[in-house]
């Protein structure tokens, strides 16, 4: 079954440093993984997607995800941490197999994203 | 602009009432799906719906109900058989299912017990 693991519930920077958000998933096949941003009492908004066209995937607001099947991993980065950037970020993979599965998506439990001035 | 409405944002429930969450999409999507957010345990698939007229249970369907006779609704209703409601609950929809669908959310209601 998939899944994934975000390795940190917190995480703090200082305005302009780089932002690291660690993730690791599990799946039985090629996994669809995603990263997502909620900003408090909103919804969630899609920053980027992996869908095996290229490990590093770029997304919006400055912020890229490297795929690495070796190590299981799809951490997200931004070179420089702004102030708006303090939210939780979600790490997501699709449970579609191809055999059935709805391709619901499953979500870590989120980091919450700390920058101080 | 095409997007997710959420109503209301705040809502309180009294013991034994039932209560309905309110989920409208105009971006022609075909897919819908309800979540439930507590503090530190990530988003928890309630119920979603593929087409108008069927839906299936997520993981945690126990004292929901939805409904889904337009393309563009899906409310649904938080029952007095759920025992602990006090949440934040996160509508969803995407063009379809598969790999590579990302869902597009609302922006929530937070529900909360009088």
């Amino acid at each position: 079954a998939q899944s994934v693991t975000q390795l940190d519930s917190h995480v703090s920077v200082s305005e302009g440093t780089p932002v690291l958000l660690r993730c690791n998933y599990s799946s039985s096949y090629s996994p669809s993984l995603f990263w997502y941003v909620q900003h408090p009492n909103k919804g969630l908004q899609l920053l980027l997607k992996y869908t095996s066209a290229a490990t590093l995937v770029k997304g919006i607001n400055g912020f890229e995800a490297e795929f690495k099947k070796s190590e299981t991993s799809f951490h997200l980065t931004k070179p420089s941490a702004h102030m708006s950037d303090a939210a939780e970020y979600f790490c997501v993979v699709s449970d579609w197999n191809y055999g059935g599965s709805q391709g619901n998506l499953i979500f870590g439990k989120g980091t919450k994203l700390s920058v101080k001035p | 602009d095409g997007g997710i409405t959420q109503s209301p944002k705040y809502l309180f429930r009294k013991e034994g009432q039932n209560v309905t969450l309110s989920c409208e999409q105009n971006l022609n999507h075909d897919a819908m799906y309800w979540y439930r957010q507590d503090p530190g345990q990530g988003l928890r698939l309630i119920y979603y719906s593929q087409i108008v007229n069927d839906f299936q249970k997520g993981d945690i369907a126990e004292g929901y109900s939805v409904s889904r006779e337009k393309k563009e609704s899906f409310p649904l209703t938080v029952t007095s058989a759920q025992k602990n409601p006090t949440a934040f609950y996160l509508c969803a929809s995407s063009h379809g299912q598969g790999p590579n669908q990302p869902q597009h959310f609302g922006d929530g209601t937070r529900l909360s017990i009088l």
